[in-house]
């Protein structure tokens, strides 16, 4: 089956700092890659949508200049969190969907922002 | 407004209780309904595509079914390893984003 991969798993940072998380999908070519936050016991919500070497279309409500999105390669897509605060701790997924419909999901990263 | 609802919020069976998890959709052009399944501290894991009505399909205990406004996923004789939340999620034809419902939380005890 499609295997996405992310790192880091886990990150702890101090407020202010930028953490970069990434997401590759290792057997398949990824033409477009999706970044979603998931809050506890809650269902995934998008933040954005993003095509090999095209800009990232972000969803209502997400600021494009805080979660930074770049799908440089139709294997990685990366996700910086720039000026990180506590209220964006929280589980971010990454999918990538490759020729069909589906979508293949990481295993996610979990951000703690002290 | 598309919309996917599922139901129950939570489940909790026996081992061997036979069940059905739903998930109701309204959408403008349904491209396709998918299920997922997510352990705690994980990433969805995927389980199917049906794209028609009528469609079924099946893996190990789990088959899933799809009707005009609504799909069934159905486990038979579930074991403690089939606890986890289950998403259901459909594309529209118009589109690429996945519209996620809130999930059903199975528990399956021995």
């Amino acid at each position: 089956g499609a295997v996405v991969s992310q790192h880091p798993s886990r990150v702890i940072c101090k407020s202010g700092t930028s953490v970069k998380i990434e997401c590759r999908s290792l057997d398949f070519q990824a033409t477009t890659m999706f970044w979603y936050r998931q809050f506890p016991k809650q269902s995934l919500m998008l933040m954005a949508t993003s095509n090999e070497g095209s800009k990232a279309t972000y969803e209502q409500g997400v600021e494009k200049d805080k979660f930074l999105i770049n799908h440089a390669s139709l294997t990685l897509s990366t996700l910086t969190v720039t000026s990180a605060h506590p209220e964006d701790s929280s589980f971010y997924i990454c999918s990538a969907g490759g020729d069909t419909d589906t979508q293949y999901f990481g295993p996610g990263t979990r951000l703690t922002v002290l | 407004e598309d919309q996917v609802t599922q139901s129950p919020e939570a489940l909790r069976l026996q081992e061997g209780e036979s069940s059905s998890l739903n998930c109701s959709y309204t959408v403008s052009g349904l491209r396709g309904l998918f299920w997922y399944r997510q352990d705690p501290g994980k990433g969805p894991e995927f389980l199917f595509t049906l794209y028609s009505a009528g469609e079924e399909k099946e893996k190990e205990r789990l088959k899933a079914t799809l009707t005009k406004k609504e799909s069934f996923l159905h486990i038979t004789a579930p074991k403690p390893e089939d606890s986890a939340t289950y998403l259901c999620a459909v594309l529209r034809q118009a589109g690429t984003a996945l519209i996620f419902g809130k999930g059903t939380t199975l528990s399956v005890s021995s």
